[in-house]
Order: C-alpha cells, then sequence, then structure tokens
C-alpha cells in the first residue's frame, strides 16, 4: 500500500513552462515532505523540503505548495529548462521515521 | 549535506554468485539505509544499517540474501547473495542527517546473467 500517491505519472512542457506534480497522502503523522530529482544513470537527489507549519517554500525555480487541511502537497518548475528533464520523486515521512516514496514523475522539458 | 560513494558503480555477475557494494560517507551519520530501485520504479527501503548491532530489514528482504555490515558511523555494506537475474537492480546507499535530510549515494548498477 502506497502512502504517498504522486501524480502525474510522467508530462512533457516547453521550454519556460510551468511543470506541476502532485502528491497526497493520508497519514497524518507526516511532518517533514522532501522533493527529489534524478537524473539517467544517478541517485536521487535532494531538491527542496518543506515542513507542515508552512504552505509554501521557494528554492530557485522550485517551490513546493503545501495545503496541510487536505493533505497534499505539489512541486512547481518556475521558468523550466530542459536541464529540468528527469524524474521527479515526492516522499514523506513522520518523526525520525522511514521515508515514503511516491512512485515518480517523468519530466520532459522540450527547447 | 553529506557527500557518498558506493563502490562499485556498476557490475554484471553470473547467478550463483555474491556481490558486496561498498558505501562511504565523508562525515559521521547515525543513520544510514539501503535502498533498491528497478528502472523506472520508486525506491524500495531493503534495510536500515545499524552501527553495532544487526540491520533492521524491511518486509520481503532477509538477512541471509542481503547482509549487512556497519562497523563504523561513516561506512557500510551490503552483499547481494546468491544472486539470481531478478536481483538486477539499482542499489543505493542514503544517510540521514541530524536534522532529518536524507542524501542518496550514486547508486551500484547490478546486472545478473
Amino acid at each position: 500500500q502506497q502512502q504517498v500517491k504522486q501524480s502525474p505519472q510522467s508530462l512533457i512542457v516547453q521550454k519556460g513552462g510551468i511543470p506541476i506534480i502532485n502528491c497526497a497522502y493520508e497519514n497524518t503523522a507526516f511532518d517533514y515532505f522532501p522533493w527529489y530529482q534524478q537524473f539517467p544513470g544517478k541517485g536521487p537527489a535532494l531538491l527542496i523540503a518543506i515542513r507542515p507549519d508552512v504552505s509554501e517554500k521557494k528554492e530557485g525555480r522550485f517551490t513546493i505548495s503545501f495545503n496541510k487541511s487536505a493533505k497534499q502537497f505539489s512541486l512547481h518548475i518556475m521558468d523550466s529548462q530542459p536541464g529540468d528533464s528527469a524524474t521527479y520523486f515526492c516522499a514523506a515521512t513522520d518523526s525520525w521515521g522511514k521515508l515514503q516514496f511516491g512512485a515518480g514523475t517523468q519530466v520532459v522539458v522540450t527547447p | 549535506s553529506a557527500v557518498i560513494s558506493q563502490k562499485p558503480s556498476r557490475d554484471i555477475c553470473q547467478r550463483g554468485t555474491s556481490l558486496t557494494i561498498q558505501c562511504q560517507v565523508d562525515s559521521q551519520v547515525t543513520m544510514m539505509f539501503w535502498y533498491r530501485q528497478q528502472p523506472g520504479q520508486s525506491l524500495t527501503l531493503i534495510a536500515t544499517a545499524n552501527q553495532g548491532s544487526e540491520a533492521t530489514y524491511e518486509s520481503g528482504f532477509v538477512i541471509d540474501k542481503f547482509p549487512i555490515s556497519r562497523p563504523n558511523l561513516t561506512f557500510s555494506t551490503l552483499t547481494v547473495s546468491n544472486m539470481s537475474p531478478e536481483d538486477s537492480s539499482i542499489y543505493l546507499c542514503s544517510v540521514r542527517t541530524d536534522v532529518r535530510e536524507q542524501y542518496f549515494g550514486p547508486g551500484t548498477r547490478l546486472t545478473v546473467t
């Protein structure tokens, strides 16, 4: 049973567009929500993370939006570039628990 | 952050043999983990490597198949024993820092023939 549901499975956007990846969870004990970026042949890289006491966090062109009441969070990639083409994973965990990963979203940014 | 290295980066092994994967971290960390990632799939936790004690395995993974060592706070090994083609996968070492950030190594790409 997957504790974090991620969608879409894949998406294609043009350069400059804003791909949006959505994740939902059920466990209200989750209190830490990281996103990972993975390029082919590489390990996942920690991109950005949020805790439920804030509704939005930005780091460069990457923004996480968090809706605690809906138990949903999303990643927005502003002004996307072809170099952002990768697989993105959302995850969630409770205090010192194990990371629960979403299924992943393959993002392709066309020139 | 933490810088993680793994050896080997890739290997092709014959059925029935064993492979030991090494994971080295550039700083002392309490929590180390081993994951498996099959092509196009998400990450599956194999076990938590505990320093000074036996590893804690997830459902579906057993010590006889995936023995783990953790001799100190910067190093761990995962052995994939008696391999079959179903073990072909990417194996990833991961560490968690004191501020709950979790980092991954580059992975070991294993092909079993």
